[in-house]
C-alpha cells in the first residue's frame, strides 16, 4: 500500500522562485492537508480539502496556494519562495470525523 | 479544541514501560483524546485514541482519568525504534482528523 506520497522530498530554492510539492494518496480519501514543520517545533496546517474542488485555509495559509481538482491528488503551490518558508511539508489525508490522519514522508525546503 | 500540556522530554530503559502523561484540564465532554508519534523528522503516525473508557491496541495502551482531565499514554516494553516525538492531541470528535492541533510533544528517548 502507498499511502499518502509526496515528491519531492528534497528541494533547494532560490528567493523569489516558484515551485509545486506534489501530494497523492491511494485509499480514497477525501480529506486532505498540508502541514509545515519548522526545526524542533509541532506541526502548522496550511490548507486543507474536504474534497474535489473545496478547498479552504488553515492557521499559517500566506505564501502558499492549493487546488483539488481530483480525489487523489493536493498539490501545495509556493509562487515567490522565501527564506521563512524553508522547513519540512507533510501531505495528510483521512476519512471524513472521527478517524486518524495518515501523514506522507515530508518534503524538505530549503529557500536561499 | 482543548489545550494540552505535555513534558519536554523523558528517557525510559529498552525493554522497560514508557508512561507518557498529559493534561487536558479543559476537556469537553465531546472531545477525544488521539495520540500521535513522529520518529525522526518523518511524517506523524497514530498511535491509539479514546473518549473516557481505556483503550489498548498493539501498539499501545490510553489510560484516561475518571475526570478526562489527565490521560497517559503507555508503551509497555519500549524498544529503541520507540525514540520518538509523542503528541498528545484532543479533539472534537466531528472535526476532521487533519485539522488536529500539534503541540511541541513529548521527546522520549529510550535507551539501551
Amino acid at each position: 500500500n502507498a499511502g499518502v506520497t509526496q515528491t519531492p522530498k528534497f528541494r533547494i530554492l532560490k528567493i523569489g522562485q516558484s515551485m509545486t510539492l506534489q501530494c497523492a494518496q491511494d485509499m480514497n480519501h477525501n480529506y486532505m492537508y498540508w502541514y509545515r514543520q519548522d526545526p524542533g517545533m509541532g506541526l502548522k496546517l496550511i490548507y486543507y480539502s474536504v474534497g474535489a474542488g473545496i478547498t479552504d485555509k488553515g492557521e499559517v495559509p500566506n505564501g502558499y496556494n492549493v487546488s483539488r481538482s481530483t480525489t487523489e491528488d493536493f498539490p501545495l503551490r509556493l509562487e515567490l519562495a522565501a527564506p521563512s518558508q524553508t522547513s519540512v511539508y507533510f501531505c495528510a489525508s483521512s476519512r471524513p470525523l472521527n478517524t486518524e490522519a495518515f501523514f506522507g514522508q515530508g518534503t524538505r525546503l530549503t529557500v536561499v | 479544541d482543548a489545550k494540552t500540556t505535555q513534558p519536554t522530554s523523558m528517557d525510559c530503559a529498552e525493554g522497560r514501560a514508557a508512561n507518557l502523561p498529559c493534561n487536558h484540564s479543559t476537556i469537553s465532554g465531546n472531545e477525544y483524546v488521539y495520540w500521535y508519534r513522529q520518529i525522526h523528522s518523518q511524517g506523524p503516525q497514530y498511535i491509539i485514541h479514546g473518549l473516557k473508557n481505556n483503550e489498548t491496541n498493539e501498539m499501545a495502551s490510553l489510560i484516561i482519568t475518571e475526570d478526562r482531565k489527565s490521560s497517559t499514554l503507555i508503551l509497555p516494553h519500549a524498544t529503541l525504534r520507540d525514540t520518538a516525538v509523542y503528541y498528545c492531541i484532543v479533539r472534537v470528535a466531528s472535526t476532521n482528523a487533519g485539522k488536529s492541533t500539534f503541540g511541541d510533544g513529548t521527546t522520549l528517548t529510550v535507551k539501551p
